[in-house]
Order: structure tokens, then C-alpha cells, then sequence
């Protein structure tokens, strides 16, 4: 069954720092990109991050840049969100998820979408 | 970055309904739009890709279309299980956004 499983949530102060896990099972984590999503209590979806197979691109929101970092361990199938100096406005719900390529007709690029999900883990600043 | 704007914000409609959401992209964006549908206290679910292509798995009553900057996701024939919030998102620059969701209410 492919699944992913997030953990490492909590409550933190403001200024602090967590470090949110994602475990994958199921597929071929080295085939895919993936991705971190949040939402905060009440709110709407947030894309947060994403990260290439290899590791050698990665993408921040404005709002998360020089104080997240994505990585990934392939060797363990795991996913990685590093948060710093955390703010109230970090408090939320975090996915990750498998990012699904579908080649598009221009040469190079990619429809990308989200196509598996964890079921999140909280993370309150406060 | 490019801004994702949804309509409406919520909508009441009963079962057997046809119900039309609609998401523009403040610039064109190829039809690079996803939708999602997410039910209270779970993760969002992916229902269309690449602004028309039904997710594998996902009931054929969900359509979308679109092209340019405004793009639409139809349900034909509204069930039960449907009542939730829906979601565009765009992934044609490396920052992606999503549109602030319309929720879905039973009438």
C-alpha cells in the first residue's frame, strides 16, 4: 500500500525550532519529487516546499524562505521539513506529498499535482 | 507570484445538483491546474490534473476544463460524499499556489 506517514509535530515556542518527518512506503521514493503543504486551523492550503528525487532543486513559499529547509534521505525513504524561528503564523497542519509527473506537450516540462497525501501533523507555535 | 482566485467561496446545493466552481490565475497559466477535494479533518484528495485529466480512482461525475487564466471544475450530479471544500492550485512557475477553496454545503 503506498502511504505516507508524518511525525515530529508539537508545540513550540515562538522562535523555536521543529523538525517535521515524512515517511514513505509503497513505491519508489527515488521516483518521485514531493512536496510540503500546510494549513492552518480554519484556513486554506498553503503549499510550503518541494524537492526534487536527487535533491538538487528545491522551492520555498516567500514566507518559509531562510527559515525551512526541505531535504530527503533516499536511503530511508524519508522526507524532511527543518522549521527555524518559528512564529505563530506557522502554526498548522503539515502534508507531505508524492509529487505525480505527467509529461506536457512542450519538450522539458511537466503537469505536476499532488497525488498522495499523509494525513499531517500538527504543529502549534505558541 | 501568480494569485489563484476562486468562486464562489462557498455554495449550498442539494444531492442530484450540478454544481460549477470556477478559479482564475491573475496570468495565464497553460493549463497547468490541479484540483483538490478536502473533507473535514482529512487530507485533500486530487481529483483533476493538468485541468481536465480525471485522477485515476476518482468518480467520472468530476469534470474540469479551462484554458488561459480561468478554469472550472463541475460536478454532475452532486452525491452525498460530495459535500466538502474543493481546491485549485497552479504549478506552472516553481511557486505553486492554491486558490482559497470554496466550500460545499449541504441546502
Amino acid at each position: 500500500e503506498v502511504q505516507l506517514v508524518e511525525s515530529g509535530g508539537g508545540l513550540v515556542q515562538p522562535g523555536g525550532s521543529l523538525r517535521l518527518s515524512c515517511a514513505a512506503s509503497g513505491f519508489k521514493f527515488n521516483n518521485y519529487r514531493m512536496t510540503w503543504v500546510r494549513q492552518a486551523p480554519g484556513k486554506g492550503l498553503e503549499w510550503v516546499a518541494n524537492i526534487k528525487q536527487d535533491g538538487s532543486e528545491k522551492y520555498y513559499v516567500d514566507s518559509v524562505k531562510g527559515r525551512f529547509t526541505i531535504s530527503r534521505d533516499n536511503a530511508k525513504n524519508s522526507l524532511y521539513l527543518q522549521m527555524n524561528s518559528l512564529s505563530a503564523e506557522d502554526t498548522a497542519a503539515y502534508y507531505c506529498a508524492r509529487i505525480k509527473e505527467v509529461p506536457a506537450s512542450e519538450i522539458y516540462y511537466y503537469f505536476y499535482s499532488m497525488d498522495v497525501w499523509g494525513k499531517g501533523t500538527t504543529v502549534t507555535v505558541s | 507570484d501568480i494569485q489563484m482566485t476562486q468562486s464562489p467561496s462557498s455554495l449550498s446545493a442539494s444531492v442530484g445538483d450540478r454544481v460549477t466552481i470556477t478559479c482564475r490565475a491573475s496570468q495565464s497559466i497553460n493549463r497547468y491546474l490541479n484540483w483538490y477535494q478536502q473533507l473535514p479533518g482529512k487530507a485533500p484528495k486530487l481529483l483533476i490534473y493538468a485541468a481536465s485529466s480525471l485522477q485515476s480512482g476518482v468518480p467520472s461525475r468530476f469534470s474540469g476544463s479551462g484554458s488561459g487564466t480561468d478554469y472550472t471544475l463541475t460536478i454532475s450530479g452532486l452525491q452525498p460524499e460530495d459535500f466538502a471544500s474543493y481546491y485549485c492550485q497552479q504549478t506552472f512557475t516553481n511557486l505553486w499556489t492554491f486558490g482559497q477553496g470554496t466550500r460545499v454545503e449541504v441546502k
